[in-house]
């Protein structure tokens, strides 16, 4: 069973500063890998999604890399604004299945 | 366009009712997923429909759940004799293709308060 790890769990930092969040997996035969946001009682937003075959994806601010070798994906978001606060959540799929494995997420609050 | 929509938003039920949670997806897209997520943690999965058929249902959790998309499209969440710990909120999400390249887009999701 895939086991999806993020770390920290919560975090908090001043405007301006880059953030780094982690996320680690169990079983490295990956067909893709996802990063979402979810603001408070809402669902969740795709961010960015890495192929299997790829090593990272960005998109303004954001970059996410992926090693399936050491089982870890990073998200960075750089020049952080107080609208990034939220929860960012990690999810793996396996090659030959349908379902993602997601992490418990990282919560993220921007000071402003 | 319109993302995937979840109705209702909230529902409040008495420990035993029966519930129906509602799903329309974007359109076209055929492939149809149910998760379920508890405070403080990531979603879980609960079943995946490709078109009209239930591809993957090994995360109902039991035999309360059952859930249906008989035109391919709108998908119905059915839970019987609803226990307390069965509030959560329930998402629904869905994709154009089963790719590598294609992400989920997921609705609101419906919370649901056993009581």
């Amino acid at each position: 069973k895939q086991e999806v790890t993020q770390i920290p769990a919560a975090l908090s930092v001043p405007e301006g500063e880059n953030l780094v969040l982690n996320c680690s997996f169990t079983d490295s035969a990956i067909y893709n890998l996802q990063w979402f946001r979810q603001d408070p009682g809402k669902g969740l937003t795709s961010l960015l999604l890495i192929q299997s075959s790829q090593r990272e994806q960005t998109s303004g601010r954001l970059n996410a890399s992926l090693d399936k070798s050491s089982g870890r994906s990073t998200l960075y978001i750089a020049a952080s604004q107080p609208g990034d606060s939220a929860t960012y959540l990690c999810a793996v799929r396996l090659r030959g299945d349908y379902k993602l494995s997601f992490g418990a997420g990282t919560t993220v609050t921007v000071r402003a | 366009g319109a993302g995937v929509s979840q109705t209702p938003s909230n529902k409040v039920t008495e420990k035993g009712k029966y519930v129906e949670l509602r799903c329309d997806p974007i359109s076209g897209h055929t492939a149809l997923y149910w998760y379920r997520q508890s405070l403080g943690q990531g979603p879980e999965f609960l079943i995946y429909f490709q078109g009209t058929g239930a591809a993957d249902d090994s995360g109902l959790p039991n035999d309360r759940f059952f859930a249906v998309r008989p035109e391919g499209s709108v998908s119905t969440l059915k839970i019987q004799r609803t226990e307390r710990g069965d509030s959560a909120v329930y998402l629904c999400a869905s994709s154009l293709t089963q790719g590598a390249g294609t992400p989920l887009h997921f609705g609101n999701g419906t919370r649901l308060t056993v009581t």
